[in-house]
C-alpha cells in the first residue's frame, strides 16, 4: 500500500543534542512538507519542497534544517538552536496543490 | 496569502444529535478547501474537500460541508454524531493555481458523550 512512513514514532532528545525525523512516502508525490504541531495551535509550516534538491522556509524554519536528495525522502533535523523542540511533528506529501497526505506522525519530548 | 478561523475550540454534544464545527477563511485568491481528522496520537486523514464544482460535499462517514463563497465559510456537518466521531477537526485552505501550501486552523475538538 501507497503511503507515508515517519520514524521513529518516540523521540527523546537532550539538551544540546540534534536529532533528525525520519520521513518516506511511495506515493510518488512531488512535494513534501513538515509541520509542527503544539496544543491549540494548529499546524504550523517547517519547511517544505516541491523537486528534489529544493526546498522553502515556512513558517517557523528556525533551529531546524531539511534535505531532498530523493524524491522519496525528506527527513528533518532538529538543531540545537531550537528552542523549545518538544512537539509533534508531521510528515505530509502531495501530487497537486493542497490534498495532503500525511504520516503518522513523530512525538518528539526534549529530557 | 490565505488564513484559516476555526472559532470553537471545543465542542461538546451528546450521540445522536447533530454538529457543526465552523470554519472561515480569508484569502485574495481563489480557494480549495479542506477538512481534516485527528484521532489521539495519529496523523491528519483527509476528510473531505472543496475543489470546484457543486459546493456542498459529502463524505463517506456522513460528514458534510458546504463553500460559501459569499460568507467565506466552509462549515462542517453531521445531523447524528456518533461516539466514535470524538477527534479534533482541522479546516484548511490553499490558493487553487499552481504550487499552494495548505494553511491550517487552529483545530475544533469534538467531544461526543452518550
Amino acid at each position: 500500500d501507497g503511503g507515508i512512513t515517519q520514524s521513529p514514532k518516540y523521540l527523546f532528545r537532550k539538551e544540546g543534542q540534534n536529532v533528525t525525523l525520519s520521513c518516506e512516502q511511495n506515493l510518488n508525490h512531488d512535494a513534501m512538507y513538515w509541520y509542527r504541531q503544539d496544543p491549540g495551535q494548529g499546524l504550523r509550516l517547517i519547511y517544505y519542497s516541491q523537486i528534489v534538491n529544493d526546498f522553502q522556509k515556512g513558517d517557523i524554519a528556525e533551529g531546524y534544517s531539511v534535505s531532498r536528495e530523493k524524491k522519496e525522502s525528506f527527513p528533518l533535523t532538529v538543531t540545537s538552536a531550537q528552542k523549545n523542540p518538544t512537539a509533534f511533528y508531521l510528515c505530509a506529501s502531495s501530487s497537486t496543490s493542497g490534498v495532503g497526505t500525511f504520516g503518522s506522525g513523530t512525538r518528539l519530548t526534549v529530557v | 496569502a490565505q488564513s484559516v478561523t476555526q472559532l470553537d475550540s471545543q465542542v461538546p454534544v451528546f450521540e445522536e444529535a447533530p454538529v457543526e464545527l465552523r470554519c472561515n477563511y480569508s484569502s485574495s485568491v481563489s480557494v480549495y478547501l479542506f477538512w481534516y481528522v485527528q484521532y489521539p496520537n495519529q496523523g491528519l486523514q483527509l476528510l473531505l474537500k472543496y475543489l470546484s464544482g457543486s459546493t456542498l460535499v459529502e463524505s463517506i462517514n456522513g460528514f458534510e460541508a458546504e463553500f460559501n463563497k459569499s460568507q467565506t465559510s466552509f462549515h462542517l456537518r453531521k445531523p447524528s454524531v456518533h461516539i466514535s466521531d470524538t477527534a479534533e477537526y482541522f479546516c484548511a485552505v490553499s490558493g487553487d493555481t499552481g504550487f499552494q501550501k495548505l494553511v491550517f486552523g487552529t483545530g475544533t475538538r469534538l467531544l461526543v458523550s452518550p
